[in-house]
């Protein structure tokens, strides 16, 4: 059974640039976390897609947006990229939506590095 | 105030001896908690899932108990090998996981 996907592994961008990152969740997981990594605030959760529906957010910029396909499938965005932007971006699938009770299956990240 | 907290911070350890790493929580209206251990620079692999109505988990030489009343689980695991080396992080489950800062465990060949 595949795991959770994520692509790219690597970027690097320039600041003000815009980026994209993509995650396929475990088959039949519909529920979609995502997760910033940095070395000074740990593990931070952005916001969670469960049936291409926003359900939880959290305390991010709006230059952080996703979405989530019908197929579970999702994406990231962060437009005008800053250089404390800079981290390991973690996708996490669930079965159903948070509160359900069902553990999380994490991918392995997009390392994103702005220059 | 941090909600998850991991004591201690980093621990290292002769090869075969047991492992204790703590972590507290704020707020006991938690769905359930889970354990994460994470290589360096890689994605996180779950260990264990405690739900809120149970008191302790147990997959192979790892145990984890969970007090809810208290804010407190911990992990156990026993026979320590090299293998076990990385950080091992707690999440509880509210809405979202909130993540300690993990505890770095070095077992020493």
């Amino acid at each position: 059974k595949a795991g959770v996907t994520q692509t790219p592994r690597y970027l690097i961008k320039t600041r003000g640039q815009q980026v994209t990152l993509s995650c396929s969740p475990i088959s039949g997981h519909r529920s979609v976390s995502w997760y910033q990594q940095t070395p000074g605030q740990g593990l931070q959760f952005l916001f969670e897609y469960f049936s291409e529906t926003q359900r939880n957010k959290g305390n991010f910029p709006g230059r952080f947006s996703g979405r989530q396909f019908s197929n579970s499938r999702s994406e990231m965005n962060v437009s005008t990229l800053e250089l404390g932007d800079s981290a390991l971006y973690l996708c996490a699938s669930s079965l159903e939506v948070t509160g359900s009770g069902y553990g999380y299956t994490f991918g392995s990240g997009t390392r994103l590095t702005v220059v | 105030k941090q909600e998850v907290t991991q004591i201690p911070a980093a621990l290292s350890v002769p090869e075969g001896e047991n492992l204790v790493l703590n972590c507290s929580f704020t707020d006991s209206a938690i769905y359930n908690l889970q354990w994460f251990r994470q290589d360096p620079g890689k994605g996180l692999t779950s260990l264990l899932l405690i739900q809120s109505s149970q008191r302790e988990q147990t997959s192979g030489r790892l145990n984890a108990s969970l007090d809810k009343s208290s804010g407190r689980s911990t992990l156990y695991i026993a026979a320590s090998q090299p293998g076990d080396s990385a950080t091992y992080l707690c999440a509880k489950n509210d809405y979202k996981l909130s993540f300690g800062a993990g505890t770095t465990v070095t077992v020493r060949a």
